[in-house]
C-alpha cells in the first residue's frame, strides 16, 4: 500500500532556483492539497484541486503553482525559489473534502 | 469564517497519567473536526474524526475525544499516556457547508518516564 508518496525528501535550493515537487497517490481520490509547516504555524493549504484538470488557490499561493494532468499526481511548482519558502511540504489527498485525508512523508526544502 | 484555537502549545505528562490536549473551533456551518498525530520527522496520521454522529468519537491507540458544540470543543483525551504518544497533535477543522480545511497550530505532548 502506497498511499501518497512525495519526491523528493529533502533539497537545497539556491535562491532564484526553480524545482518542482512531485506528489502521487494510489487510492483513486478525487482530492489532493499542498500544504506547507513552517514551525509553530501548523499547516497552511497552498494549493488544492477537486480533480483532473481543476485546482485552485488555498491559503498561500504565492510564489507557487500546481497542475493536475491525472487523477495521481499533483506536482507543486516553485519557479523562483526565496528564503521564505524554506518549509516542510506536504502532499495529501482525500476521497472528498470531509473524509479522512492521507499525507505523504513530506519534503523538507531549505532555500539559500 | 471558521478557525481553530489549540489552547496549549506544549503539553508535559508522565506516562501513566490522563492526556488532555485542548481545541477550541468556530465554524459558520456544521463542521467536521478531526484530530491528527505527528511524530517526529514523519507526515500526519489520522486519530479520529467527528462527523455529526456521537458526539464522544474514539480513535486509535486509546484516544478519544468530545464534541461539545454549546463550547465549541473539541478535546482530545486519553486515560493513561504512554512513551510512544510524544508527538505532535492537530485539531482540524473542515466546513460541510464549502470546501475549506483549517488547522490548529499544533501541541507537542512530552511524555515523561
Amino acid at each position: 500500500n502506497a498511499g501518497v508518496t512525495q519526491t523528493p525528501k529533502f533539497r537545497i535550493l539556491k535562491i532564484g532556483q526553480s524545482m518542482t515537487l512531485q506528489c502521487t497517490q494510489d487510492m483513486n481520490h478525487n482530492y489532493m492539497y499542498w500544504y506547507r509547516q513552517d514551525p509553530g504555524m501548523g499547516l497552511k493549504l497552498i494549493y488544492y484541486s477537486v480533480g483532473a484538470g481543476i485546482t485552485d488557490k488555498g491559503e498561500v499561493p504565492n510564489g507557487y503553482n500546481v497542475s493536475r494532468s491525472t487523477t495521481e499526481d499533483f506536482p507543486l511548482r516553485l519557479e523562483l525559489a526565496a528564503p521564505s519558502q524554506t518549509s516542510v511540504y506536504f502532499c495529501a489527498s482525500s476521497d472528498t473534502e470531509n473524509t479522512e485525508a492521507f499525507f505523504g512523508q513530506g519534503t523538507r526544502l531549505t532555500v539559500v | 469564517a471558521q478557525s481553530v484555537t489549540q489552547l496549549d502549545s506544549h503539553v508535559s505528562v508522565s506516562e501513566g497519567t490522563p492526556v488532555l490536549l485542548r481545541c477550541n473551533y468556530s465554524s459558520s456551518y456544521s463542521p467536521s473536526l478531526f484530530w491528527y498525530v505527528q511524530h517526529p520527522n514523519k507526515g500526519l496520521q489520522l486519530l479520529l474524526k467527528y462527523t455529526s454522529a456521537a458526539t464522544l468519537v474514539k480513535g486509535i491507540n486509546g484516544f478519544e475525544a468530545e464534541f461539545k458544540k454549546s463550547e465549541t470543543s473539541f478535546h482530545l483525551t486519553k486515560p493513561s499516556a504512554h512513551m510512544s504518544d510524544a508527538a505532535e497533535y492537530f485539531c482540524v477543522v473542515s466546513d460541510t457547508g464549502g470546501f475549506k480545511t483549517i488547522f490548529g497550530a499544533g501541541t507537542r505532548l512530552f511524555v515523561k518516564a
